[in-house]
């Protein structure tokens, strides 16, 4: 079993509309909760990152937690066509641990 | 600000040759930098870790004579694939850290290297 697991898609939304992500993980020690964007031929770039249980938002974007689950979200509200990419969540169990990542949803939003 | 650039973005090559791939900080001094490697449609898997003037520390299963990396300076970090075979074909991906640890918020990625062994 992958410590961290994640639906490879791909997730197809009209433009608009809201994009919900998710991670399931097994690993209880995990602390650090990331998100990032991978655009097509480019690395990952942050999006968010979350400590421990709760909800945290940046404009569009909000990231939940649920450490009970081991299930963290991402949701993306009024998509935009440039919001189609991979999503990869990443977790760590200490802020100098190495990353799990999920092997990354791919996004593609419609206009 | 933080940008990790990496050089080629991607190198076709014959087996049984070595390949060098560059990884660069160009703003930033990075005291500790990683090498992924991602198969298609898999996570990104981490490598090795390796901080400046230091041996990098290689994680289980990743053969440390066949995947050389280098930190010889704070901006600058190699990984050399030595008698590069076919099931070495993979992305490459660098990232880099100013810090020793919060990682979480301070760990910045490099574009790749896509790397296809003949």
């Amino acid at each position: 079993q992958k410590e961290v697991e994640q639906d490879p898609g791909p997730l197809s939304v009209p433009e608009g509309a809201i994009v919900s992500l998710n991670c399931t993980y097994s690993n209880s020690a995990f602390q650090y909760f990331m998100w990032y964007r991978q655009y097509s031929r480019k690395g990952p770039e942050l999006l968010m990152y979350t400590y421990s249980s709760g909800n945290k938002e940046d404009g569009r974007f909000t990231a939940q937690v649920d450490k009970s689950s081991k299930y963290i979200s991402l949701f993306i509200r009024d998509s935009q066509p440039s919001d189609s990419a991979t999503y990869l969540c990443a977790m760590s169990t200490d802020s100098w641990g190495k990353f799990q990542f999920g092997a990354g949803t791919q996004v593609v939003v419609t206009p | 600000g933080a940008v990790v650039s990496q050089h080629p973005s991607w190198v076709i090559c014959k087996s049984g040759t070595s390949v060098k791939i560059e990884c660069r900080s160009l703003d930033f001094q990075a005291t500790t930098m990683f090498w992924y490697r991602q198969f298609p449609k898999q996570s990104l898997m981490l490598m090795a870790t390796s901080n400046e003037g230091s041996k990098a520390t290689y994680e289980q299963g990743v053969e440390k004579d066949k995947f050389l990396i280098n930190h010889a300076s704070l901006t600058l970090s190699t990984l050399t694939v030595t008698s590069a075979h076919p099931e070495d074909s993979s992305f490459y991906i660098c990232s880099a850290s100013p810090e020793q640890n919060r990682w979480q918020e301070t760990q910045y990625f490099g574009p790749g290297t896509r790397l296809l062994v003949l």
